[in-house]
């Protein structure tokens, strides 16, 4: 029963574009989002949070959005930079500071 | 400030050896976190500890794995014997109590044969 579901694997965006990725949840128990990046050979680099008493937070080129009604939440990344290219898992948990639940992650190539 | 250490960071082994792998969390973290990673897949928790309890092993293979965290700072997971489906990335993360976000480590790649 997959709770997290990141439904696309990869995305292709061009430099200075806006990257878009999407995280759809279903456990309604979860209350605090978060974003990770990954870089091969490393471990997830903690990104962005959101808890469900918002519905949007910023941080540089970096929003999320969350949509508690569609079970729905979403990273912008504006502009995109080579250097964004990494794979993004999107986490959820019940409790801030308990377990995280992970998506499958969706890999962002950005194109120079 | 340094962040999670972990080691080793590679590890091929013949499938029946045991296999270990050593944490060391941010300093004044007292929740530990150890998960598993699956190649295509995101990671998936397999026990949390609060300083030296463990509060959840629920997803845990107790019956080969083992992890112990002494003090409440260093932590080791154990798997013994290991079978060719623990090939794997194992994470070690950790978090304070006031904050709640977990930084990850960078991982053990663990190949077994």
């Amino acid at each position: 029963d997959q709770q997290v579901k990141q439904n696309s694997p990869s995305l292709s965006v061009q430099e200075g574009r806006i990257s878009i990725l999407n995280c759809d949840y279903t456990n309604s128990m979860f209350d605090y989002f978060l974003w990770y990046k990954k870089y091969p050979a490393e471990g997830p680099t903690f990104l962005i949070s959101i808890s469900s008493i918002k519905d949007k937070n910023e941080d540089g080129r970096f929003t999320v959005f969350l949509n508690k009604s569609a079970k729905h939440l979403s990273l912008h990344i504006v502009p995109s930079q080579p250097g964004d290219s990494a794979v993004y898992f999107c986490a959820a948990s019940a409790k801030y500071g308990n377990k995280l639940v992970f998506g499958a992650g969706t890999i962002l190539r950005v194109k120079s | 400030e340094a962040g999670v250490v972990q080691s080793p960071r590679y590890k091929i082994i013949e499938k029946k050896q045991p296999v270990a792998f050593w944490c060391n969390p941010i300093s004044g973290h007292n929740t530990l976190y150890w998960y598993l990673q699956n190649l295509g897949q995101g990671p998936e928790l397999l026990i949390r500890y609060e300083n030296e309890e463990a509060v959840d092993d629920s997803q845990l293979p107790k019956d080969r794995f083992s992890a112990e965290r002494l003090k409440g700072v260093d932590s080791t997971l154990k798997i013994q014997p290991a079978e060719l489906g623990d090939s794997a990335v194992y994470l070690c993360a950790s978090s304070s109590r006031a904050l709640g976000t977990q930084y990850f480590g960078p991982g053990t790649r663990l190949l077994v044969l």
